[in-house]
C-alpha cells in the first residue's frame, strides 16, 4: 500500500472549516484513500473514504486531486470535539478472501480546534 | 446495534501473569483485527483473523502473544508472562468481508503491567 505524508499538527478556530492535507504521490489505480481520526484515548473512528471522485457524508468532505496524488479532508464547521489525530491511509481494495486486509496507520495530523 | 465490544476496559497485571483481552465484533462482521498503541506512539497492526483462521499475523511478537477467533464467542488476544513493555492500549476492529468500507474500532483495553 502507498505511503502518505501529512503535516504533524494544525490549528483551527472553532466554527471555521478545517482543511487537512495528505500527499500520496505513489498511489496506484486500485488504491482508495481512507480517513480516520482518534480522539484522545479512544478507538479510531472511520470518517470517509474515496477512490477518485469527491465524497461527502455527514462528518466531512473528501477532495481528491485529478491526478490522485493528494487529497484534502474538510471538516466544514469545526467544533472543539473535533480535536483529534487525523490519519490519512491509502489501501488497495481487496477482492480475495485471504489477501490480507490491514490498515497501516502513520503518524497522522494532530488537529487542535481553538475556541 | 452494538458496536465492537472490548473487555475489560482496563486490566492490571503483575509481571509474569497472563493477560486475556476479549473482542466481540459488530453484528454481521466476520473479520477481526488487533492493533497495539504504546504510550505516545501510533497504532501498530498485530493480527488479522477470520472465524477459526489467522489470516495475517505479521505484526505479532514472536513469543508470548497469541490470538484466536473461535467459531463461537469473541476473539481473544492472549499475552503470556507479561512484562512492563506490554503496557499499552490494545484496540480491536471488525469489518465485513475484505473491509473495503472501513473498519469499526472498539474502545480498547488499557493494559498496565506492574
Amino acid at each position: 500500500d502507498a505511503k502518505t505524508t501529512q503535516p504533524t499538527s494544525m490549528d483551527c478556530a472553532e466554527g471555521r472549516a478545517a482543511n487537512l492535507p495528505c500527499n500520496h504521490s505513489t498511489i496506484s489505480g486500485n488504491e482508495y484513500v481512507y480517513w480516520y481520526r482518534q480522539i484522545h484515548s479512544q478507538g479510531p473512528q472511520y470518517i470517509i473514504h474515496g477512490l477518485k471522485n469527491n465524497e461527502t457524508n455527514e462528518m466531512a468532505s473528501l477532495i481528491i486531486t485529478e491526478d490522485r496524488k493528494s487529497s484534502t479532508l474538510i471538516l466544514p464547521h469545526a467544533t472543539l470535539r473535533d480535536t483529534a489525530v487525523y490519519y490519512c491511509i491509502v489501501r488497495a481494495t481487496r477482492t480475495q478472501e485471504t489477501s490480507g486486509s490491514r490498515l497501516t496507520f502513520g503518524e497522522g495530523t494532530q488537529l487542535t480546534v481553538n475556541p | 446495534n452494538a458496536g465492537v465490544m472490548q473487555n475489560p476496559r482496563h486490566l492490571v497485571r503483575r509481571r509474569g501473569q497472563e493477560a486475556r483481552l476479549r473482542c466481540s465484533p459488530m453484528k454481521g462482521h466476520s473479520h477481526v483485527y488487533w492493533y497495539r498503541q504504546l504510550p505516545e506512539e501510533g497504532l501498530k497492526f498485530m493480527v488479522y483473523l477470520q472465524k477459526e483462521n489467522i489470516i495475517d499475523e505479521s505484526g505479532m511478537p514472536k513469543e508470548r502473544f497469541s490470538a484466536e477467533f473461535p467459531k463461537e464467542g469473541p476473539s481473544i488476544l492472549r499475552i503470556q508472562q507479561v512484562v512492563r513493555g506490554d503496557s499499552a492500549a490494545y484496540f480491536c476492529a471488525s469489518s465485513t468481508r475484505q473491509g473495503n468500507y472501513g473498519y469499526t474500532f472498539g474502545s480498547g483495553t488499557r493494559l498496565t503491567v506492574v
